[in-house]
């Protein structure tokens, strides 16, 4: 299986303020994928980080709200901008390993916005 | 557009029993995957078993098993001799074509409790 790590695990913000969520995988995935999971709710795809252009937008996000950066293969970022208590959930990033089906997911960062 | 449909908010099944998760789904895409999540209270989701469209036999994955009914686009996830540890969130998600790259559509989840 896949590793895939993010940093922070958990923060409370203050609203108004940007956090930058990292996320890494130990092996190279042809793409990543950024989710969001608001309390009691499913996941919603935010974005799929495409390594050297610009992140592809689900409908109802901004690349204005969540900047998205893939650098290389194994390393993305996703912003959360301009927060509000609205923008506390759950954020899971995701890769899938070239030649397989599965997807993996990250351990989740668990933001507050207060 | 592709859809899952997850009608059991939650469910109980005492420890050492089997138990069903029920998932539907809708797509229009000749090829897909379908997979099963779970997710306890710490909030990572974990991998549990994938079932390709095409795929003849049923998936299985320890005291996991899908139950995949394509005539029926249904995708039940089977849960052997359950444990408390069993106890969580379960999401049924599907891709479409494309293999692993493609993004995953969630359905609204169940919660399973397992009473001991």
């Amino acid at each position: 299986s896949a590793v895939i790590s993010q940093k922070p695990s958990r923060d409370i913000c203050q609203r108004g303020t940007s956090l930058t969520i990292q996320c890494q995988v130990d092996s190279q995935v042809t793409m990543m994928f950024w989710y969001r999971q608001q309390p009691g709710q499913s996941l919603t795809l935010i974005a799929t980080a495409n390594q050297g252009s610009e992140a592809t937008y689900e409908s109802g996000f901004v690349i204005d709200k969540f900047p998205i950066s893939r650098p290389n293969l194994t390393f993305s970022t996703l912003t959360v901008s301009n927060m509000s208590p609205e923008d506390s959930s759950i954020y899971l990033c995701s890769g899938g390993r070239a030649g397989t089906d599965t997807q993996y997911f990250g351990p989740g960062t668990r933001l507050t916005v207060l | 557009a592709q859809k899952i449909t997850q009608t059991q908010p939650g469910m109980f099944v005492q420890e050492k029993e089997a138990v069903t998760l029920d998932c539907t789904y809708d797509t229009s895409d000749p090829s897909y995957g379908l997979f099963w999540y779970k997710q306890p209270s710490s909030g990572e989701m974990i991998f549990l078993i994938y079932q390709g469209s095409y795929d003849q036999q049923n998936a299985t994955e320890g005291r996991y098993s899908l139950n995949f009914q394509k005539a029926r686009k249904s995708a039940n996830l089977v849960i052997s001799a359950s444990q408390l540890g069993d106890s969580a969130m379960y999401f049924c998600a599907m891709r479409g074509s494309g293999g692993s790259n493609y993004k995953l559509t969630f359905g609204k989840g169940t919660l399973l409790t397992v009473n001991p």
